[in-house]
C-alpha cells in the first residue's frame, strides 16, 4: 500500500522569504504522480502543483517549485516569495498511474508572518 | 462553469439519526470521488464513483456508510445511525476521465458533518 507522509506538522516563515515543505512517500509503483495541494482557512482545496513521476524535470507554477527525488521518494515543495496569502495548510497526495484515487499526507500548516 | 457543488455545507445530526451529504461534479465530469478530513488531519479517500457504477470503495467503512452516483442527479454519501466518530468534513471532488494529459480532480468546499 502507498503511504505519504509529511513530518513538519506547523511552519512558519517571513513574507518575502522562501520557505520548503517536505514530503516522501513510499510505493512499489514506478508509474504515478504526485501533488501539492492548499487548503486556506475557507477549507477549498486547490491544486498547487503537480510531477509525473516519469519526468525527470521539476515542476515549477510561477512562485512553487518542487525538487523530486524518485530514488529517495521525496517530493518537497518551495514556496518563494512568500506572501500573506500562502497562509495555509498543505497537503502532499500520490496517484498512481491513471487511477484517480488521491492519498494524502497529515498536512503542514503555514504560517506567513508580516 | 460552476465548480463542484455540495450541500449542505453544514449538517448536525443527533446520534442514530441519517446523514445524506450531496455533491453536484462540475459540468461534463463523469468521476466522483469522497474524502473525510478528521480534525487537524488529511483527507482520506472513501470511494471513487462514476456514473452508476462504484470504481473503487476500499475506503468506505464497511458498515452504515453507502454512496451512488445515479445517472441523473447529484452523488449521494449517506451515512446511517450516525456516531459521534462520524464527525468530521466530508469533501467530494470530480473529475473527466483520468488520462495523460488529464489528472485534475476538482474539489467542492466540503460538508461539515456534526453528531451531537
Amino acid at each position: 500500500a502507498q503511504t505519504v507522509t509529511q513530518s513538519q506538522p506547523e511552519m512558519s516563515v517571513q513574507e518575502a522569504e522562501t520557505v520548503t515543505l517536505s514530503c516522501t512517500y513510499d510505493t512499489s509503483e514506478n508509474n504515478y504522480y504526485l501533488f501539492w495541494y492548499k487548503q486556506p482557512p475557507s477549507r477549498q482545496m486547490i491544486l498547487v502543483i503537480r510531477q509525473e513521476a516519469y519526468k525527470q524535470q521539476n515542476a515549477t507554477e510561477n512562485r512553487f517549485s518542487v525538487n523530486f527525488q524518485k530514488a529517495a521518494k521525496s517530493f518537497s515543495l518551495k514556496i518563494s516569495d512568500s506572501q500573506l496569502g500562502d497562509t495555509a495548510m498543505y497537503f502532499c497526495a500520490f496517484m498512481k498511474h491513471l487511477r484517480g484515487k488521491l492519498i494524502f499526507g497529515q498536512g503542514t500548516t503555514l504560517q506567513v508572518k508580516p | 462553469n460552476a465548480g463542484v457543488m455540495q450541500n449542505p455545507r453544514h449538517l448536525v445530526r443527533r446520534r442514530g439519526q441519517e446523514a445524506r451529504l450531496r455533491c453536484s461534479p462540475m459540468k461534463g465530469h463523469s468521476h466522483v470521488y469522497w474524502y473525510r478530513q478528521l480534525p487537524e488531519e488529511g483527507l482520506k479517500f472513501m470511494v471513487y464513483l462514476q456514473k452508476e457504477n462504484i470504481i473503487d470503495e476500499s475506503g468506505m467503512p464497511k458498515e452504515r456508510f453507502s454512496a451512488e452516483f445515479p445517472k441523473e442527479g447529484p452523488s449521494i454519501l449517506r451515512i446511517q445511525q450516525v456516531v459521534r466518530g462520524d464527525s468530521a468534513a466530508y469533501f467530494c471532488a470530480s473529475s473527466p476521465p483520468i488520462t495523460e494529459l488529464n489528472t485534475e480532480a476538482f474539489f467542492g468546499q466540503g460538508t461539515r458533518l456534526t453528531v451531537v
